[in-house]
């Protein structure tokens, strides 16, 4: 049973630029969430999505965009690249999205903005 | 808002003592409570999980956590550490009404020999 996979697992960007992020979910899995982990830092939430929906959102700029397939595949999109947005950009899936969910992470995808 | 503090950004151990990692939360509505780990260039596997059953939660590798309401904590422990256990480890918040997460800055745990 395959796990939460993103890809690619590195990107080198440079400022003003866009990237689109990847991330196939745990099978059975209808829910993505997204957060960012900067160096020495936790994960931040970024938004979570379900039904193809944005469900909620974290505290982010409209830089940051996503969308989620019929599949329940989920892309990242973040426009107009800033020094502060090199991270660690971590995707987790769940069956539904009540507290009671657990969320299974996957191994990131590292950014880097030049 | 709900947050997250872990008192201790390092804790050392030697290989057999108490592993001991403090996590105290703030939170406006009953939490549930969760223990992360991570390993150098890996994502985030979950330890265990507080879902407002029993107060003293097992989880894999021999870890346990204790939720406590009148000190808003919930630390991670284990018996006898193991090489093995040197990793990154997140305390986490969700209130009950979505499974979004709020992270703890992270503890680095490093075991010596």
């Amino acid at each position: 049973d395959a796990g939460v996979t993103q890809s690619p697992t590195h990107l080198i960007k440079t400022r003003g630029q866009q990237v689109t992020l990847r991330c196939s979910p745990k099978s059975g899995h209808d829910t993505v969430s997204w957060y960012q982990q900067a160096l020495g830092q936790g994960p931040q939430f970024i938004f979570q999505y379900y039904e193809e929906e944005e469900r909620q959102r974290g505290n982010f700029p409209d830089r940051f965009s996503g969308h989620q397939f019929p599949n329940y595949s989920s892309e990242l999109n973040v426009n107009a690249l800033l020094l502060g947005d090199s991270a660690l950009y971590l995707c987790a899936s769940s069956l539904g999205a009540t507290s009671t969910d657990t969320q299974y992470f996957g191994p990131g995808t590292r950014l880097t903005v030049l | 808002a709900q947050s997250v503090t872990q008192l201790g950004s390092h804790v050392s151990v030697s290989e057999g003592a108490l592993v001991l990692l403090r996590c105290n939360y703030s939170s406006s509505v009953p939490p549930y409570l969760f223990w992360y780990v991570q390993y150098p260039n890996q994502g985030l596997q979950l330890l265990l999980k507080y879902t407002s059953a029993a107060t003293l939660v097992k989880g894999i590798n021999g870890f346990e956590a204790e939720f406590k309401k009148s000190e808003t904590s919930f630390h991670l422990t284990k018996p006898s550490a193991h090489m093995s256990d040197a990793a990154e480890y997140f305390c986490a918040v969700s209130d009950r009404y979505g499974n979004k997460l709020v992270f703890g800055a992270g503890t680095i745990l490093r075991v010596k020999s």
